[in-house]
């Protein structure tokens, strides 16, 4: 079975500063790693995605994550929030073998200030 | 339009009453989830189908039924619903045949149980 550990319920950053919300992983086999945004009132919607391949990846809004398969990390960073990435952000994992559930974390949320 | 919608958006209901929400979605899409969020605990997987004929069990399945009545419409039933199913309920899906496809969010509903 997969976890998935968000140690930071909440961060809060000053607009144009940069960010890293830490996400770590735990599993026995090969895994697929995401993370996706809440705004207010909001579903969630995809972010990014690593399959494989380069462990640097890029997804919507300048946001990337880097894949570290030594550390079982897959932190998200963007280098400079804005008041609009105020949002909860899940960290979510997936076995890569046969049909397992989307395991989330308990989410970080952003709270970017002026 | 919404791609995948969800009926009501917020409901309030009493100890034991049967409850219904109702999801539905226009991707086109053949697998279906019922998430809850609540706070603290991240999102957990209730029920999922792959199609109209195929459905199973979550991590969270007591207390909860699901009817996939078209490719296009998955609900979920509280039979007699308890005060600790006070949630956030999402329904979501995505595209079949690989388990790495995001999933895509409805709104959410929120329901309290007094």
């Amino acid at each position: 079975a997969q976890s998935v550990t968000q140690l930071d319920s909440q961060v809060p950053v000053f607009e144009e500063a940069p960010v890293e919300l830490r996400c770590n992983y735990s599993s026995s086999v090969s895994v697929y790693l995401f993370w996706y945004v809440q705004y207010p009132n909001q579903g969630l919607q995809l972010l990014l995605k690593y399959l494989s391949g380069s462990t640097l990846v890029k997804g919507i809004n300048g946001f990337e994550a880097e894949f570290n398969k030594s550390q079982t990390s897959f932190h998200l960073r963007k280098p400079s929030v804005h008041i609009s990435d105020t949002a909860e952000y899940f960290c979510a994992v997936i076995s890569n073998t046969g049909f397992q559930k989307l395991v989330f974390g308990t989410g970080t949320r952003l709270l970017v200030s002026p | 339009d919404a791609d995948v919608t969800q009926t009501p958006r917020n409901r309030i209901t009493k100890t034991g009453k049967r409850i219904m929400l109702e999801c539905s979605q226009t991707k086109g899409h053949d697998r279906m989830y019922w998430y809850r969020q609540d706070p603290g605990l991240g999102l957990r997987l209730i029920y999922y189908s792959f199609d109209v004929k195929d459905i199973n069990k979550g991590e969270i399945s007591d207390g909860y039924s699901v009817s996939r009545q078209a490719q296009a419409k998955f609900s979920l039933s509280l039979e007699s619903a308890i005060p600790n199913q006070t949630a956030l309920y999402f329904c979501a899906t995505s595209q079949g045949q690989v388990d790495y496809n995001e999933q895509f969010f409805g709104p959410g509903t929120r329901l309290t149980v007094l």
